[in-house]
């Protein structure tokens, strides 16, 4: 089945560097999505790019989205001890097909 | 405004057993989403429902089963539980009747089957 792939599974960076992680998905995609995750608990919704876009900013996020290679990337500027957390990217094919998560990024951020 | 609230939070079952998780979605939000999460991996889908209509349903055994109510909260039940069933179960809510708009998580409920 259709799914992103996060990389790394895991990446360990200085609080105040800049951290990015990759998604990559095997088939056309309608939207992707990006969602946060702390400790096992409940996903936070980060932004969603669709697949006629190619660039979106929130604030220190920035998300890229290039269909061609079938694939995403999270950066996240001037990181924080705050944002240690799982980083999972999300696709789905068609605006009523289900949401397919990948199984994520670890990033540690130490101060 | 409340987000998304689930219950109970955590839960100890033996096997052959039955359960029922609860979900309260986002005042306004007729749309309810079930996710499974296990240990390691990103979560995967199980149902949606949305004005009381089940929208979606995942690749997960008959066992998996559930209803929305009139105030759109939301039920999901397993039956004859197994090992394998111990995850994460989470639920999502959304302002919209699509399946892959924007999802609003609950803390979700830690289900261990023993």
């Amino acid at each position: 089945s259709q799914q992103g792939e996060e990389d790394p599974q895991a990446l360990s960076i200085q609080e105040g560097e800049n951290a990015t992680m990759n998604c990559s998905y095997k088939t056309s995609i309608n939207n992707l999505q990006w969602y946060r995750q702390n400790s096992g608990r409940g996903l936070v919704h980060l932004i969603l790019i669709r697949s006629n876009e190619r660039e979106k900013h929130s604030g220190r996020l920035r998300v890229t989205l290039d269909t061609s290679k079938k694939s995403s990337s999270l950066l996240i500027t001037a990181s924080r001890a705050a944002d240690t957390a799982s980083y999972f990217c999300a696709t789905d094919v068609s605006g009523n097909t289900p949401l397919v998560f990948g199984k994520g990024t670890r990033l540690s951020v130490i101060a | 405004d409340a987000g998304v609230t689930q219950s109970p939070t955590h839960l100890i079952k033996t096997r052959g057993q039955q359960v029922t998780l609860r979900c309260s979605p986002i005042s306004g939000h007729k749309s309810v989403s079930w996710y499974q999460q296990v240990l390691g991996q990103g979560p995967q889908f199980i149902f949606q429902y949305y004005e009381k209509e089940e929208r979606g349903r995942g690749n997960f055994p008959d066992r998996f089963s559930a209803r929305q109510f009139p105030n759109y909260s939301s039920e999901l039940n397993v039956n004859a539980l197994l090992l394998g069933d111990s995850a994460l179960y989470l639920c999502a809510s959304s302002d919209t009747g699509w399946i892959s708009e924007t999802q609003y998580f609950g803390p979700g409920t830690r289900l261990l089957v023993l």
